[in-house]
């Protein structure tokens, strides 16, 4: 199976501020016919199911504020919150889709400082 | 608007079973994988298992091998997950989504294996 580690687990950050949580592959999760990594990022708020919120490493969902950016190739990855606002105090999981079973990185606790 | 409306679930003792529904509008639900993805208290997303459109291709996550069976039912747009010999681990909110990635969830539904 294909490991997804995450860092760091929690970050806190001030509003307005930037906030980059990053996510490592134990193997390429580049998908050669598509050209492109089947990497995906998640956003979970308490209580709430996860919402998508990027797909192919870098492709937002629609409706997805662009403050969201995701970035990344092969085994190194990252989601960037350009300018940290309230609502985006939850838990963010990165996940590979490459090959089954797909897997989830332990997830990101972030927070406002 | 896509809804992906959850029923099932409970408390349950070790070795016992349940099954889980997972009922979908708003989208052709004949041409999307489906999945369930579960996450213990206070843990991290763990997915479970998917089935294809025509409901032929399956997968499981090892630990539910043997014991935990997907299906679905195309004409009532349904998706189920049967689970037999249920254990303290097993213990979750259980979801289901739709997809590779996986873009639409449901609500969630709570499974608690204790006696």
């Amino acid at each position: 199976d294909i490991v997804m580690t995450q860092s760091p687990d929690s970050l806190a950050v001030s509003l307005g501020e930037r906030a980059t949580i990053n996510c490592k592959s134990s193997q390429s999760v580049f998908y050669s016919s598509y050209n492109k990594n089947s990497l995906a990022w998640y956003q979970q708020k308490p209580g709430q199911p996860p919402k998508l919120l990027i797909q192919w490493a870098s492709t937002r969902q629609s409706g997805v504020p662009d403050r969201f950016t995701g970035s990344g190739s092969g085994t190194d990855f990252s989601l960037t919150i350009s300018s940290l606002q309230a609502e985006d105090v939850a838990v963010y999981y990165c996940q590979q889709y490459y090959i089954a079973p797909p897997t989830f990185g332990q997830g990101t606790k972030v927070e406002i400082k | 608007e896509v809804q992906l409306v959850q029923s099932g679930g409970g408390l349950v003792q070790p070795g016992g079973s349940l099954r889980l529904s997972c009922t979908a509008s708003g989208l052709t639900f004949r041409n999307h994988w489906m999945n369930w993805v579960r996450q213990a208290p206070g843990k991290g997303l763990e997915w479970v298992a998917y089935i294809k459109q025509d409901g032929v291709e399956r997968n499981y996550v090892d630990s539910v091998k043997g014991r935990f069976t997907i299906s679905r039912d195309n004409a009532e747009n349904s998706l189920y997950l049967q689970m037999d010999g249920l254990r303290a681990e097993d213990t979750a909110v259980y979801y289901c989504a739709t997809n590779w990635p996986l873009d639409y969830w449901g609500q969630g539904t709570l499974v608690t294996v204790s006696s």
